[in-house]
């Protein structure tokens, strides 16, 4: 197993354009977390998944971001019409949520390298 | 709203000391708190996590501690190295709430900055 990876690693647009960026979690965790992180501030959480269910979005989250993992595996993380405050690095991380009567799962979240985002 | 501190905000030693960084948060009511490593433009790599009902881990050189009561957690790096240079970050995970599903997100102080010179 590799880790978390997402994809690209780097992504420069120009403002009004849509970008969309990949993650692949770990395999077999079944939690994906979506987070953004600006210069000199920690990581803000935007959104995660249990296998293919969207289960909390934050307020951060506006209708122009929107976040799918369609089959349980992978996730895509989409912003419409960019504005340069949606400069940041977008972070993904993947967990083995904790399942009652089983001590094989753990809470660590795992973070893959991220999306650096320049909106010009 | 959980708020999640961290003091200090940087800090620059000589190699060989030992070395505590700060974290206070606001919410008591935690499932875990983790401690990770950032490498400048890099992803997160976590270090150590604690859970609410522990008091203590440790992991080679490191030794993270948590007082939930009082809201603080603090990260004891022995015997700085350089490469020990990145910014640490402590995140808060809140209790799940009774009968759901929703927990699993993290707050993140922002960060300190730790420079270990030669």
């Amino acid at each position: 197993d590799t880790g978390v990876s997402q994809d690209p690693r780097h992504k420069i647009t120009k403002r009004g354009q849509n970008v969309t960026f990949r993650c692949d979690p770990i395999s077999e965790h079944n939690r994906l977390y979506w987070y953004r992180q600006t210069l000199g501030q920690g990581p803000e959480f935007l959104t995660y998944f249990q296998n293919e269910a969207q289960l909390e979005k934050s307020r951060l989250l506006s209708d122009r971001f929107s976040a799918e993992r369609p089959k349980g595996s992978f996730s895509t993380l989409e912003i419409q019409r960019t504005e340069q405050g949606d400069s940041a690095m977008y972070l993904c991380a993947s967990s083995l949520v904790r399942l009652a009567g089983r001590t094989s799962s753990t809470d660590t979240q795992y973070f893959g390298p991220g999306t650096r985002l320049t909106v010009l | 709203k959980q708020e999640v501190t961290q003091i200090p905000a940087a800090l620059s030693v000589p190699e060989g000391e030992n070395l505590v960084l700060n974290c206070s948060f606001t919410d008591s009511a935690i499932y875990n708190l983790q401690w990770f490593r950032q490498d400048p433009g890099k992803g997160l790599t976590s270090l150590l996590l604690i859970q609410s009902s522990q008091r203590e881990q440790t992991s080679g050189r490191l030794n993270a501690s948590l007082d939930k009561s009082s809201g603080r957690s603090t990260l004891y790096i022995a015997a700085s190295q350089p490469g020990d240079s990145a910014t640490y970050l402590c995140a808060v995970m809140r209790r799940p709430v009774a009968g759901g599903t929703s927990y699993g997100k993290l707050t993140f102080g922002q960060g300190t900055i730790l420079t270990v010179h030669p």
